[in-house]
C-alpha cells in the first residue's frame, strides 16, 4: 500500500538554526498538509498546501515557517529560526481529494521528531 | 483549544467485549467527524468517518454513530482484538475546510 514517508526520523537542531523537513506524500495526491504534536499534547494542524499555494493555515503557522513542493515528489516544512518551544513530532498528510471523509482521509506519515537544544 | 475533547484518557477491554469510545465537541461548524488509531512510533492511521447529515456509519468491526443534538460521538469495536490496542484520535473537519481538528486521545488496552 503507498505510503507517506519522511525524513529523518529524528532531527537535532540548535535553537536559532534553520530546519527543513522532508516529505515524500502518496503520489496520485494533490493535498499536503503538516500538523505537529508537542509532547503531552494535541495533534495540531499548520497548513494545507494545494495547487502550488497554501490553502489554509494555522495561528501557529507564522512567518517563521513556510513550506514549498520544490519537485514533483516531495513536500517540505522549513522553521527558519528555531525556537525550543518548536521541540514537537511533525506529521506530513496528504489526500488524493480534500480530505475531508471516507473516500479522501488524510494519509499520515510516521513523523519527524523535532528537537531543539 | 478544547473544540473537540476526549475525556477518557484511557479505556481497558476485555478482548471479544465491545470498545466504546467517546468524544464531543464545540464548534457546530464541523460537518464531518473522523477516527485515526495511532501505534507508537508511526503515524496516524485513518480507521472510519461520518458525514454529519449521518447518524451512523459502519464498516465491518467499527461503528462511529454521531449525535449532533448533543455534539457527541462515539466509536465502537466489536469484538475487540487485542492488535486494537492503540491510541484513538477523534478530528473534525470544518465546512468548506480540509483541516482537522483532534482530540486528545484515548489509549485503548485490549487484554486477551
Amino acid at each position: 500500500e503507498p505510503e507517506v514517508t519522511q525524513t529523518p526520523s529524528h532531527q537535532v537542531t540548535q535553537m536559532g538554526q534553520e530546519v527543513i523537513l522532508r516529505c515524500v506524500p502518496i503520489s496520485n495526491h494533490l493535498y499536503f498538509y503538516w500538523y505537529r504534536q508537542i509532547l503531552g499534547q494535541k495533534v495540531e494542524f499548520l497548513v494545507s498546501f494545494y495547487n502550488n499555494e497554501i490553502s489554509e493555515k494555522s495561528e501557529i503557522f507564522d512567518d517563521q515557517f513556510s513550506v514549498e513542493r520544490p519537485d514533483g515528489s516531495n513536500f517540505t516544512l522549513k522553521i527558519r529560526s528555531t525556537k525550543l518551544e518548536d521541540s514537537a513530532m511533525y506529521f506530513c498528510a496528504s489526500s488524493e481529494a480534500r480530505g475531508r471523509g471516507s473516500d479522501e482521509p488524510q494519509h499520515f506519515g510516521d513523523g519527524t521528531r523535532l528537537s531543539i537544544l | 483549544d478544547q473544540q473537540v475533547k476526549q475525556n477518557s484518557p484511557s479505556l481497558s477491554v476485555q478482548e471479544g467485549r465491545i470498545s466504546i469510545l467517546n468524544c464531543d465537541y464545540t464548534n457546530s461548524m464541523f460537518d464531518y467527524f473522523l477516527w485515526y488509531k495511532k501505534y507508537p512510533a508511526e503515524g496516524p492511521t485513518f480507521l472510519i468517518s461520518i458525514s454529519s447529515i449521518k447518524d451512523k456509519n459502519e464498516d465491518g468491526r467499527f461503528t462511529v454513530f454521531l449525535n449532533k443534538s448533543a455534539k457527541h460521538l462515539s466509536l465502537h469495536i466489536v469484538p475487540s482484538q487485542p492488535g486494537d490496542s492503540a491510541v484513538y484520535f477523534c478530528a473534525a473537519i470544518r465546512n468548506a475546510g480540509n483541516m482537522l481538528t483532534f482530540g486528545g486521545g484515548t489509549r485503548l488496552m485490549v487484554k486477551p
